[in-house]
């Protein structure tokens, strides 16, 4: 069964880190890109960031340039986020999505883990 | 950045009427327009992709049109299992989405 599988969300205070992580299983992760979705509590969907199947090629939203990571290892059949400086309005289910490149729909979304800033 | 309009926000529907979405971006991004549905306390599921393609596994009375500007996602003869909130994104540049459109069944 093809699936993406979210891990590392909490509870966190301002300014401080988190890593998510992503198990992809059930197809061969190193050839597919993937991305960071997130939906803060009530709200819509925002494109967090996006890595391309060899982590060469890597972009971020505005809002979350400069404070999160996004990194992969093919290895491990992971993705992960790495999240410094936090905001509340960071605050949000986070989601990893497989697409077949930048410019495609995402066709498996992991269950998502939460994240929430706060003090 | 590209801003993509949703309306209606929400719709109230009776089982087998027909539900039109439409999803407006603020500039032309051809077909790179795709519809999701995303039930309470699920992660979105892809229903159409580039505007129109139909997606193995989604019932046939879903579909998609539009190009440029104007998208529409139809869902013919509306279901009880079809309540969910609707999404369009569009993949032409730094990804966006629409607000969402929130179908109730009466």
């Amino acid at each position: 069964e093809v699936q993406l599988v979210e891990s590392g969300g909490g509870l966190v205070q301002p300014g401080g880190s988190l890593r998510l992580s992503c198990a992809a299983s059930g197809f061969t992760f190193s050839s597919y890109e993937m991305n960071w979705v997130r939906q803060a509590p009530g709200k819509g969907l925002e494109w967090v960031s996006y890595i391309s199947s060899s982590g060469s090629t890597i972009y971020y939203a505005d809002s979350v340039k400069g404070r999160f990571t996004i990194s992969r290892d093919n290895a491990k059949n992971s993705l992960y986020l790495q999240m410094n400086s936090l905001r509340a309005e960071d605050t949000a289910v986070y989601y990893c999505a497989r697409v077949y490149d930048f410019w495609s729909a995402p066709d498996v979304w992991g269950k998502g883990t939460t994240v929430t800033v706060s003090s | 950045e590209i801003v993509l309009t949703q309306s209606p926000d929400f719709q109230s529907v009776t089982p087998k009427e027909k539900v039109t979405i439409t999803c407006r971006a603020s500039q032309s991004i051809g077909s790179s327009l795709h519809w999701y549905q995303q039930k309470p306390d699920q992660s979105p599921k892809l229903l159409i992709k580039y505007a129109s393609q139909s997606i193995s596994g989604v019932p046939s009375r879903f579909s998609g049109s539009g190009s440029g500007t104007d998208f529409t996602l139809t869902i013919n003869s509306l279901e009880a299992e079809d309540a969910a909130t609707y999404y369009c994104h569009q993949s032409s540049s730094p990804w966006t989405f629409g607000q969402g459109t929130k179908v109730e069944i009466k």
